[in-house]
């Protein structure tokens, strides 16, 4: 079993659309918990982390930890093209943030 | 602006060439990391340095080479005994290895064998 594993989509959505975007993980020492974006042809970039069990709200995304069912979720509301992208979840291990493989996303104007 | 340099941007290899990856920081990070990105692959760690003169083999190292001589740089050569080397080749760094602390990446060398 991966340590991360994560739905590669891709997913299409239309503009304005709630968009789910979710990772499982088997690490239960796992206790910090972010989602990077990344645009094509660049390199990710932090979106948001939480700590923990919890949701974590910021702006039109929000981040959401289960650590009892070891599920990590990102939502986005109200959809944009701009947020077509491709999304990772990463987690803290010991020495070095352990990926998901990445969600792409496409949001239809 | 603080931040990551890769360089080049784009960089062809001919086949059994050694090639180098550039990756400069003035974010005064200790951390660096390179990965290499191939479709439906995800983020795959090659090598990782978290002091200067420092380094540890990643997931995939065979056939890379690294040096960490100075703080903010942390090049990558791609040897000839790499067998597929086409790929999208990331460069991050970070100011520490537990807690909250993400990475910032740089823009990308996307690496082409012709």
């Amino acid at each position: 079993q991966k340590e991360v594993e994560q739905d590669p989509g891709p997913l299409s959505v239309p503009e304005g659309a709630i968009v789910s975007l979710n990772c499982t993980y088997s690490n239960s020492a796992f206790q910090y918990f972010m989602w990077y974006r990344q645009y094509s042809r660049k390199g990710p970039e932090l979106l948001m982390y939480t700590y923990s069990s919890g949701n974590k709200e910021d702006g039109r995304f929000t981040a959401q930890v289960d650590k009892s069912s070891k599920y990590i979720s990102l939502f986005i509301r109200d959809s944009q093209p701009s947020d077509s992208a491709t999304y990772l979840c990463a987690m803290r291990g010991p020495e070095k943030l352990v990926f998901g493989k990445g969600t792409k996303l496409t949001v239809n104007p | 602006d603080g931040g990551i340099t890769q360089s080049p941007k784009y960089l062809f290899r001919k086949e059994g060439q050694n090639v180098t990856l550039s990756c400069e920081q003035n974010l005064n990070h200790d951390a660096m990391y390179w990965y290499r990105q191939d479709p439906g692959q995800g983020l795959r760690l090659i090598y990782y340095s978290q002091i200067v003169n420092d380094f540890q083999k990643g997931d995939i190292a065979e056939g890379y080479s690294v040096s960490r001589e100075k703080k903010e740089s942390f090049p990558l050569t791609v040897t000839s005994a790499q067998k597929n080397p086409t790929a999208f080749y990331l460069c991050a760094s970070t100011a520490g290895t537990g807690g909250n602390y993400g990475y910032t990446f740089g823009s990308g060398t996307r690496l082409t064998v012709v």
